[in-house]
């Protein structure tokens, strides 16, 4: 099946500090989503992205959906306490609705 | 709000029991899910189902069975539990014709199985 790898595993980071991570794929997506996992909690929808190229901002959130199509990008600016959790990539499968999640990124944010 | 419930937070049982997680979800979502998440690995699907009594296999769905009876009630069953079952498992939902971006998730059981 198709791989998501998600790069980094994991990111230590000072208050105020900006975050990336990103996502790629063997194969192509047509579309991106981005989640994020609080602590003790199911993951949330927080970015969506439907074509090549495309860049998305949702508050101190951007994501960008790759020219290729076989990766995407995630960035938060400007990182504050609550912006701990783990981030998924994702991508659909099938037409069933059916989603290929990425390992996650640990974020911790200390002050 | 779309709400996806799961019956327990944590759960502790034996290696032999039999183990049933429950998922509710009152948005009349036709798609239901099952995934496990372990460190790591992220999240991987267990099984799924698009309708009332439908079930399709996921990516891991060895030592794992599903039932939906209900539309709304989508129950994962481990029939004899073993260690290397301990994990997070997630329920999701979404509405069959909707983009994928209406998966919405319970919070998630703990099962520790000792």
């Amino acid at each position: 099946g198709q791989q998501l790898n998600q790069s980094p595993q994991s990111m230590f980071i000072q208050e105020g500090e900006d975050v990336s991570m990103n996502c790629t794929s063997s194969s192509i997506f047509n579309t991106w989503l981005w989640y994020k996992q609080d602590p003790g909690e199911g993951p949330v929808l927080l970015i969506a992205l439907y074509k090549a190229g495309e860049l998305t901002s949702n508050g101190r959130l951007t994501a960008q959906f790759g020219i290729t199509r076989k990766d995407s990008f995630l960035n938060i600016s400007a990182s504050i306490p609550s912006d701990v959790g783990i981030y998924f990539c994702a991508g659909p499968t099938d037409s069933w609705g059916k989603l290929q999640f990425g390992a996650g990124t640990q974020v911790v944010v200390t002050p | 709000d779309v709400k996806v419930t799961q019956s327990s937070r944590y759960l502790v049982k034996r290696t032999g029991e039999k183990v049933f997680l429950e998922c509710v979800q009152d948005m009349d979502h036709e798609n239901m899910f099952w995934y496990r998440q372990d460190p790591g690995l992220g999240l991987r699907l267990i099984y799924f189902s698009y309708d009332v009594k439908m079930k399709e296999k996921g990516d891991i769905p060895e030592g794992y069975s599903v039932s939906r009876e209900k539309k709304e009630r989508f129950s994962l069953i481990l029939e004899s539990a073993s260690t290397n079952q301990t994990s997070m498992y997630l329920c999701a939902s979404s509405f069959y014709y909707h983009r994928w971006e209406t998966q919405y998730f319970g919070p998630g059981t703990r099962l520790l199985v000792l």
